[in-house]
């Protein structure tokens, strides 16, 4: 099976603050990646497909890039909306396995 | 506008079965557009992948699940449903439905989970 990796775990900043987090796969999955929000209490919202493409509706702050092993999620000027965890899904090869999540939170 | 939503009892006792339903508006489970999904996420924890079943009844689980999960539909009710079996406390979690669906970028189709339910929290404990 697939494994991914996330850094950082946790992750404290600021309204206006430009953040980036990490994913990491255990083999090659081309750019089979989704990202993820999740707010407390809530299901998960996609925010990007295909490693770097904005899902219908999502704000233009959030991109995503990458190919291969190494991905990373960028807010570019985060928004009080935007303190939640982010978990990244690879979808190359089933099963289609998530990583383990990164909490953003306020400093 | 697909939309989801779990239900089924809230506690199940260990060795028991564990049963949820998911009841689908917006679209048929007969589509072919979607795979009906299922994850489950622990308490604190992060999110797993259960498996999915699609319309002509093919199903996918996840390995570490499978001597356990049986997904099935019910197209006349327009639901599909989870039953995993010989409960342990590990298996307390919050259980979602959610589609997976396929969009096309440059030409190479990625699937996604587009569209989940409010998820339904299912305690094991005796």
């Amino acid at each position: 099976d697939i494994q991914l990796t996330q850094s950082p775990s946790f992750l404290s900043a600021s309204v206006g603050d430009r953040v980036t987090i990490t994913c990491r796969a255990s083999q090659d999955i081309s750019t089979f990646l989704a990202w993820y929000q999740q707010n407390p209490g809530k299901a998960p919202n996609v925010l990007i497909y295909a490693a770097s493409t904005l899902q219908s509706g999502v704000p233009s702050r959030f991109s995503g890039s990458g190919s291969g092993t190494e991905f990373t999620l960028t807010i570019s000027s985060l928004q009080p909306e935007d303190f939640a965890t982010y978990y990244c899904q690879q979808l190359n090869a089933y099963p289609p396995a998530f990583g383990p999540g990164t909490k953003l939170d306020i400093k | 506008q697909v939309q989801l939503q779990e239900s089924g009892p809230g506690l199940v006792k260990p060795s028991e079965t564990l049963s949820l339903t998911c009841t689908v508006s917006g679209d048929s489970v007969s589509s072919g557009l979607y795979y009906w999904s299922w994850i489950r996420q622990p308490p604190g924890k992060g999110l797993e992948w259960i498996g999915y079943i699609y319309s002509s009844g093919s199903t996918s689980y996840n390995p570490s699940l499978k001597s356990r999960v049986t997904i099935s539909v019910d197209t006349s009710k327009n639901q599909y449903s989870l039953n995993l079996s010989s409960v342990t406390a590990a298996d307390t979690a919050v259980y979602y439905c959610a589609t997976e669906g396929t969009y096309f970028y440059d030409s190479t189709g990625y699937s996604l989970l587009d569209h989940w339910g409010q998820g339904a929290l299912v305690t094991v404990s005796s």
